[in-house]
C-alpha cells in the first residue's frame, strides 16, 4: 500500500516567519511530487511540483526533494495570514494514480 | 483558459437513489481523475480515464462507476446511495496521466 505521511498539525507560525511543511512517502519508485493548497470549503490548488532532487523555488515557496530519504518539504517564506490553509502533499509513480497525504493545517498568526 | 468545471456544485439525495456527476476538463487535457474527500479519510482515489479508457481504479465498491467521452468530458455515477457516500467529489484533469493535475471546484454530495 503506497502511503504519504504528513503531520496533521495545526502548525502555527507568526506572520513573516518561515513555515516548514514536511512529507514522507513509501513508494521508492515515485517520480513526481506535488504540493497543493486547500482553503476550507474549497478544492485543492496546485502550488508546486518537483521532479528531481534538490530545491525548486517559486516566489515565496520552495519545494525540497530528497529521494534517498523519501522526503519532500515545502517552505513558505514571509508567511501571511492568507497562507492559512491545509497543505496536501501528493506523490506519483509513472502512470499510477496520485496518492495524497491527509494534509497539514497551517495557521499564520497576525 | 477555462479551468476544470464540475456540475452540479451541490446535491442532496436520499438513501437508495443514484446520482451522476459531471466533469469538463481543461481544454486539451485528455486525462480525468476522480477523488472522494471526507474529513476522516482525506482524498481517496476513485478512477482515472485517459482517451475514454479507464487506466486506474481505486478501492471502491462497484456502486461507483465512471466513463469518459470522446471530448474528454467525464461522468461518475453512484448507485444505491448510502449515508457514507456523503462527501466532496473532486475531478482533476491533466494533459497526460503523468502530468500535473488541476482540480475542479468539486461537487458536494449529501445523502440523507
Amino acid at each position: 500500500q503506497k502511503e504519504v505521511e504528513q503531520n496533521s498539525g495545526p502548525l502555527s507560525v507568526p506572520e513573516g516567519a518561515i513555515a516548514s511543511l514536511n512529507c514522507t512517502y513509501s513508494d521508492r519508485v515515485s517520480q513526481s511530487f506535488f504540493w497543493y493548497r486547500q482553503y476550507s470549503g474549497k478544492s485543492p490548488e496546485l502550488i508546486m511540483s518537483i521532479y528531481s532532487n534538490g530545491d525548486k523555488e517559486d516566489g515565496r515557496f520552495t519545494a525540497q526533494l530528497n529521494k534517498a530519504s523519501q522526503y519532500v518539504s515545502l517552505l513558505i517564506r514571509d508567511s501571511q495570514p492568507s497562507d492559512s490553509a491545509t497543505y496536501l502533499c501528493a506523490v506519483k509513480a509513472g502512470n499510477t494514480p496520485l496518492v495524497f497525504g491527509k494534509g497539514t493545517r497551517l495557521s499564520v498568526i497576525a | 483558459k477555462a479551468g476544470v468545471t464540475q456540475t452540479p456544485r451541490y446535491l442532496i439525495k436520499t438513501r437508495g437513489q443514484q446520482v451522476t456527476l459531471s466533469c469538463s476538463p481543461i481544454s486539451g487535457h485528455r486525462s480525468v481523475s476522480w477523488y472522494q474527500q471526507t474529513p476522516g479519510q482525506g482524498l481517496q482515489f476513485l478512477f482515472e480515464y485517459f482517451s475514454e479508457t479507464q487506466r486506474n481504479k481505486g478501492n471502491f465498491p462497484g456502486r461507483f462507476s465512471g466513463r469518459q467521452f470522446s471530448n474528454s468530458r467525464s461522468e461518475m455515477n453512484v448507485s444505491t446511495l448510502e449515508l457514507g457516500d456523503s462527501a466532496l467529489y473532486l475531478c482533476a484533469s491533466s494533459l497526460a496521466t503523468t502530468s500535473e493535475a488541476f482540480f475542479g471546484q468539486g461537487t458536494r454530495l449529501t445523502v440523507v
